[in-house]
Protein backbone atom coordinates (compact mmCIF):
# COMPACT_ATOMS: atom_id res chain seq x y z
CA UNK A 1 0.00 0.00 0.00
CA UNK A 2 1.31 3.97 0.03
CA UNK A 3 1.36 6.07 2.92
CA UNK A 4 1.57 9.85 2.52
CA UNK A 5 2.88 12.34 5.32
CA UNK A 6 1.98 16.25 5.53
CA UNK A 7 1.98 18.46 8.65
CA UNK A 8 -2.27 18.87 9.38
CA UNK A 9 -1.72 22.25 9.61
CA UNK A 10 0.15 25.27 9.48
CA UNK A 11 -0.20 29.24 9.98
CA UNK A 12 2.02 31.85 7.92
CA UNK A 13 2.03 35.50 7.48
CA UNK A 14 1.19 37.33 4.83
CA UNK A 15 3.79 38.24 2.63
CA UNK A 16 5.59 35.68 4.05
CA UNK A 17 7.21 32.27 2.49
CA UNK A 18 5.62 28.78 3.44
CA UNK A 19 7.29 25.20 3.05
CA UNK A 20 4.31 22.41 3.21
CA UNK A 21 6.54 19.17 3.11
CA UNK A 22 5.38 15.74 2.22
CA UNK A 23 6.90 12.27 3.02
CA UNK A 24 5.59 9.35 1.00
CA UNK A 25 6.19 4.87 1.20
CA UNK A 26 5.00 3.46 -1.67
CA UNK A 27 6.08 0.54 -4.56
CA UNK A 28 5.57 1.32 -8.09
CA UNK A 29 6.07 5.65 -7.54
CA UNK A 30 5.45 7.83 -10.67
CA UNK A 31 5.32 11.15 -9.64
CA UNK A 32 3.89 14.00 -7.10
CA UNK A 33 1.29 15.97 -7.81
CA UNK A 34 -0.26 18.96 -5.48
CA UNK A 35 -3.87 20.14 -5.06
CA UNK A 36 -4.92 23.38 -3.23
CA UNK A 37 -8.55 22.67 -1.98
CA UNK A 38 -10.69 26.06 -0.41
CA UNK A 39 -13.17 24.99 2.14
CA UNK A 40 -15.47 23.41 0.63
CA UNK A 41 -14.75 23.85 -2.95
CA UNK A 42 -13.28 21.47 -5.85
CA UNK A 43 -9.36 20.96 -5.35
CA UNK A 44 -7.47 22.46 -8.40
CA UNK A 45 -4.40 21.30 -10.27
CA UNK A 46 -1.21 23.41 -8.79
CA UNK A 47 2.10 21.00 -9.84
CA UNK A 48 3.75 17.51 -10.22
CA UNK A 49 6.97 16.59 -10.20
CA UNK A 50 8.03 13.04 -11.93
CA UNK A 51 11.96 14.34 -11.63
CA UNK A 52 14.00 15.16 -8.93
CA UNK A 53 14.18 18.83 -8.73
CA UNK A 54 12.51 21.77 -8.19
CA UNK A 55 9.32 23.09 -10.76
CA UNK A 56 8.67 26.76 -10.26
CA UNK A 57 4.67 28.39 -11.29
CA UNK A 58 4.35 31.74 -11.00
CA UNK A 59 4.54 32.18 -6.73
CA UNK A 60 4.20 28.14 -6.09
CA UNK A 61 7.36 25.54 -6.56
CA UNK A 62 7.39 22.28 -5.89
CA UNK A 63 10.35 20.21 -5.45
CA UNK A 64 11.11 16.12 -5.17
CA UNK A 65 13.41 14.16 -4.35
CA UNK A 66 12.78 10.88 -4.71
CA UNK A 67 15.94 9.21 -3.17
CA UNK A 68 14.43 10.16 -0.10
CA UNK A 69 11.21 9.65 -0.77
CA UNK A 70 10.18 13.58 -0.13
CA UNK A 71 8.47 16.45 -1.75
CA UNK A 72 7.48 20.09 -0.60
CA UNK A 73 5.19 22.87 -2.17
CA UNK A 74 6.68 26.40 -1.75
CA UNK A 75 4.53 29.57 -1.64
CA UNK A 76 6.04 32.64 -1.73
CA UNK A 77 4.78 36.30 -1.21
CA UNK A 78 1.98 34.54 0.81
CA UNK A 79 -1.60 36.17 0.01
CA UNK A 80 -4.95 36.15 2.14
CA UNK A 81 -6.77 33.87 -0.61
CA UNK A 82 -3.83 30.99 -0.21
CA UNK A 83 -5.63 30.25 3.27
CA UNK A 84 -6.86 26.69 1.98
CA UNK A 85 -5.89 22.95 2.01
CA UNK A 86 -2.76 21.35 0.42
CA UNK A 87 -2.76 18.04 -0.75
CA UNK A 88 0.21 16.21 -2.38
CA UNK A 89 -0.64 13.13 -4.19
CA UNK A 90 1.74 10.13 -5.40
CA UNK A 91 1.25 8.92 -9.17
CA UNK A 92 1.37 5.29 -8.60
CA UNK A 93 1.17 2.02 -10.24
CA UNK A 94 -2.02 0.09 -10.06
CA UNK A 95 -1.12 -3.35 -10.66
CA UNK A 96 -3.80 -4.79 -11.42
CA UNK A 97 -5.33 -2.28 -13.66
CA UNK A 98 -2.09 -1.31 -15.52
CA UNK A 99 -2.57 2.49 -15.40
CA UNK A 100 -1.15 5.32 -13.16
CA UNK A 101 -3.78 6.92 -10.20
CA UNK A 102 -3.43 9.04 -7.48
CA UNK A 103 -3.07 8.63 -3.41
CA UNK A 104 -4.47 11.88 -1.98
CA UNK A 105 -2.59 12.28 1.61
CA UNK A 106 -5.02 13.92 4.50
CA UNK A 107 -4.22 17.50 3.09
CA UNK A 108 -2.40 20.65 5.20
CA UNK A 109 -4.82 23.07 6.25
CA UNK A 110 -2.79 26.63 5.89
CA UNK A 111 -4.17 29.41 7.52
CA UNK A 112 -2.24 33.00 5.93
CA UNK A 113 -2.94 35.91 9.15
CA UNK A 114 -2.09 39.64 8.46
CA UNK B 1 -16.63 27.84 -21.01
CA UNK B 2 -15.48 24.22 -20.04
CA UNK B 3 -15.51 22.22 -17.26
CA UNK B 4 -16.90 19.89 -14.83
CA UNK B 5 -21.03 19.97 -13.08
CA UNK B 6 -21.97 17.80 -10.54
CA UNK B 7 -25.92 17.87 -9.28
CA UNK B 8 -26.71 18.41 -6.91
CA UNK B 9 -24.79 20.53 -4.63
CA UNK B 10 -26.42 18.94 -1.30
CA UNK B 11 -28.29 15.58 -1.27
CA UNK B 12 -30.09 13.84 1.38
CA UNK B 13 -31.49 10.39 1.70
CA UNK B 14 -32.80 8.23 3.79
CA UNK B 15 -30.73 5.12 4.53
CA UNK B 16 -31.78 2.20 2.83
CA UNK B 17 -32.35 4.01 -0.62
CA UNK B 18 -29.87 3.87 -3.52
CA UNK B 19 -29.15 7.24 -4.75
CA UNK B 20 -27.55 8.50 -8.02
CA UNK B 21 -24.84 11.15 -8.40
CA UNK B 22 -24.49 13.25 -11.91
CA UNK B 23 -21.27 14.46 -13.45
CA UNK B 24 -21.07 15.48 -16.55
CA UNK B 25 -17.93 17.27 -18.28
CA UNK B 26 -18.06 19.04 -21.68
CA UNK B 27 -13.53 19.03 -22.14
CA UNK B 28 -13.90 16.27 -24.05
CA UNK B 29 -11.45 14.45 -21.90
CA UNK B 30 -11.54 10.61 -22.05
CA UNK B 31 -10.64 10.03 -18.48
CA UNK B 32 -13.16 10.14 -15.35
CA UNK B 33 -13.00 9.91 -11.89
CA UNK B 34 -15.07 9.20 -8.61
CA UNK B 35 -13.72 10.24 -5.28
CA UNK B 36 -14.92 10.14 -2.02
CA UNK B 37 -13.71 12.97 1.30
CA UNK B 38 -14.52 12.77 4.46
CA UNK B 39 -13.92 15.66 7.32
CA UNK B 40 -10.16 16.22 7.74
CA UNK B 41 -9.14 13.57 5.24
CA UNK B 42 -7.72 12.88 1.95
CA UNK B 43 -9.43 11.92 -1.27
CA UNK B 44 -10.54 8.25 -1.90
CA UNK B 45 -10.62 6.79 -5.43
CA UNK B 46 -14.02 5.11 -5.82
CA UNK B 47 -13.88 4.00 -9.34
CA UNK B 48 -12.61 5.38 -12.60
CA UNK B 49 -12.93 4.96 -16.56
CA UNK B 50 -10.42 5.79 -19.37
CA UNK B 51 -12.99 5.24 -22.15
CA UNK B 52 -16.80 4.73 -23.03
CA UNK B 53 -18.08 1.49 -21.77
CA UNK B 54 -14.96 0.98 -19.45
CA UNK B 55 -14.10 1.58 -15.76
CA UNK B 56 -12.57 -0.26 -12.82
CA UNK B 57 -13.04 -0.17 -9.34
CA UNK B 58 -10.71 1.90 -7.04
CA UNK B 59 -9.53 2.08 -3.71
CA UNK B 60 -12.88 1.74 -1.77
CA UNK B 61 -15.67 0.12 -4.77
CA UNK B 62 -17.63 -1.57 -2.51
CA UNK B 63 -21.36 -0.66 -2.34
CA UNK B 64 -20.95 2.01 -5.47
CA UNK B 65 -21.51 1.44 -8.92
CA UNK B 66 -20.70 3.63 -12.41
CA UNK B 67 -21.66 3.38 -15.73
CA UNK B 68 -19.76 5.20 -18.65
CA UNK B 69 -22.58 5.23 -21.82
CA UNK B 70 -20.85 8.70 -22.96
CA UNK B 71 -17.90 10.39 -22.98
CA UNK B 72 -19.00 13.42 -21.24
CA UNK B 73 -21.41 11.60 -18.20
CA UNK B 74 -20.17 9.24 -15.49
CA UNK B 75 -22.86 9.35 -13.07
CA UNK B 76 -22.46 7.10 -9.54
CA UNK B 77 -24.84 5.34 -8.07
CA UNK B 78 -24.64 4.83 -4.12
CA UNK B 79 -26.20 1.55 -2.77
CA UNK B 80 -27.90 0.57 0.03
CA UNK B 81 -25.12 -1.72 0.85
CA UNK B 82 -22.44 1.00 1.44
CA UNK B 83 -22.52 1.08 4.74
CA UNK B 84 -20.87 4.80 5.35
CA UNK B 85 -22.50 6.74 2.51
CA UNK B 86 -22.50 10.15 4.49
CA UNK B 87 -19.58 12.00 2.72
CA UNK B 88 -18.54 14.88 0.26
CA UNK B 89 -18.55 13.44 -3.16
CA UNK B 90 -16.27 14.41 -6.07
CA UNK B 91 -16.24 13.63 -10.08
CA UNK B 92 -12.50 14.73 -11.80
CA UNK B 93 -11.42 14.12 -14.99
CA UNK B 94 -8.36 14.21 -17.21
CA UNK B 95 -7.14 14.11 -20.77
CA UNK B 96 -6.61 10.55 -20.86
CA UNK B 97 -5.21 8.00 -17.75
CA UNK B 98 -1.39 9.03 -18.71
CA UNK B 99 -2.81 12.64 -17.77
CA UNK B 100 -4.01 11.08 -14.37
CA UNK B 101 -1.43 13.38 -12.68
CA UNK B 102 -3.51 16.73 -13.72
CA UNK B 103 -7.45 15.94 -12.81
CA UNK B 104 -10.06 18.61 -13.05
CA UNK B 105 -12.63 18.66 -10.56
CA UNK B 106 -16.29 19.18 -10.60
CA UNK B 107 -17.74 21.25 -7.19
CA UNK B 108 -18.58 18.37 -5.64
CA UNK B 109 -22.36 16.67 -4.41
CA UNK B 110 -22.19 16.56 -0.14
CA UNK B 111 -24.09 13.54 0.36
CA UNK B 112 -26.21 13.35 3.43
CA UNK B 113 -27.88 9.92 4.75
CA UNK B 114 -30.14 9.12 7.83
Amino acid sequence: GQSLEQPSEVTAVEGAIVQINCTYQTSGFYGLSWYQQHDGGAPTFLSYNALDGLEETGRFSSFLSRSDSYGYLLLQELQMKDSASYFCAVRVLYSGAGSYQLTFGKGTKLSVIP
Amino acid sequence: DGGITQSPKYLFRKEGQNVTLSCEQNLNHDAMYWYRQDPGQGLRLIYYSQIVNDFQKGDIAEGYSVSREKKESFPLTVTSAQKNPTAFYLCASSIDLGKSHEQYFGPGTRLTVT
